[in-house]
């Protein structure tokens, strides 16, 4: 079945340093979503990539697309404490419209 | 802001027992599903559930799993005999149409002695 790996698993930032998600799907994805998890908290929607090669831009946050909508990314720029939780890439494929997670990726920033 | 919530936010059932977990969706949305998440791993799709029937299903969803939606706002997933592996993180979510944003609800955590 189709898998959705993320790296690193765990990343420990000081405030103002930048921070990268990579999301690898085994399978050609139609879109891919991001999540953000609070410790403790449910999955909150960030944004949805559907073109080859989408760039969008939400404030400090980058989200990317690859060519072959296989990949995606989330680069933080200057981190700051209020980032901390855990980052999900999630892909459709198809027609379908239920989400596969990846594995995600445990931001923890300190002062 | 609209949100969708789950109850119980908490239950522990023993082994062997049925377990209900509910959910009410924002109101106008189309589109309902269940997630589970197992303490610190990812979050893993149960069950997708369109115009009062199930659309897709994961290898997870077998026999004892079952959703209803009863009346025009909840939104259930019972497990009909609970098991140990059962225990996680139960998420509700729902969205207006098929593709798009799925707004989650709080979860409910299943603890299965």
């Amino acid at each position: 079945g189709q898998q959705v790996m993320q790296i690193p698993q765990y990343q420990h930032v000081q405030e103002g340093e930048d921070f990268t998600t990579y999301c690898n799907s085994s399978t050609t994805l139609s879109n891919i979503q991001w999540y953000k998890q609070r410790p403790g908290g449910h999955p909150v929607f960030l944004i949805q990539l559907v073109k080859s090669g989408e760039v969008k831009k939400q404030k400090r946050l980058t989200f990317q697309f690859g060519e072959a909508k296989k990949n995606s990314s989330l680069h933080i720029t200057a981190t700051q404490t209020t980032d901390v939780g855990t980052y999900f890439c999630a892909g459709s494929t198809g027609t379908a419209s239920k989400l596969t997670f990846g594995t995600g990726t445990r931001l923890q920033v300190t002062l | 802001e609209p949100e969708v919530t789950q109850t119980p936010s908490h239950q522990v059932t023993q082994m062997g027992q049925e377990v209900i977990l509910r959910c009410v969706p924002i109101s106008n949305h189309l589109y309902f599903y269940w997630y589970r998440q197992i303490l610190g791993q990812k979050v893993e799709f149960l069950v997708s559930f369109y115009n009062n029937e199930i659309s897709e299903k994961s290898e997870i969803f077998d026999d004892q799993f079952s959703v209803e939606r009863p009346d025009g706002s909840n939104f259930t997933l019972k497990i009909r005999s609970t098991k140990l592996e059962d225990s996680a993180m139960y998420f509700c979510a729902s969205r207006v149409r098929g593709l798009g944003e799925q707004y989650f609800g709080p979860g409910t955590r299943l603890t299965v002695t």
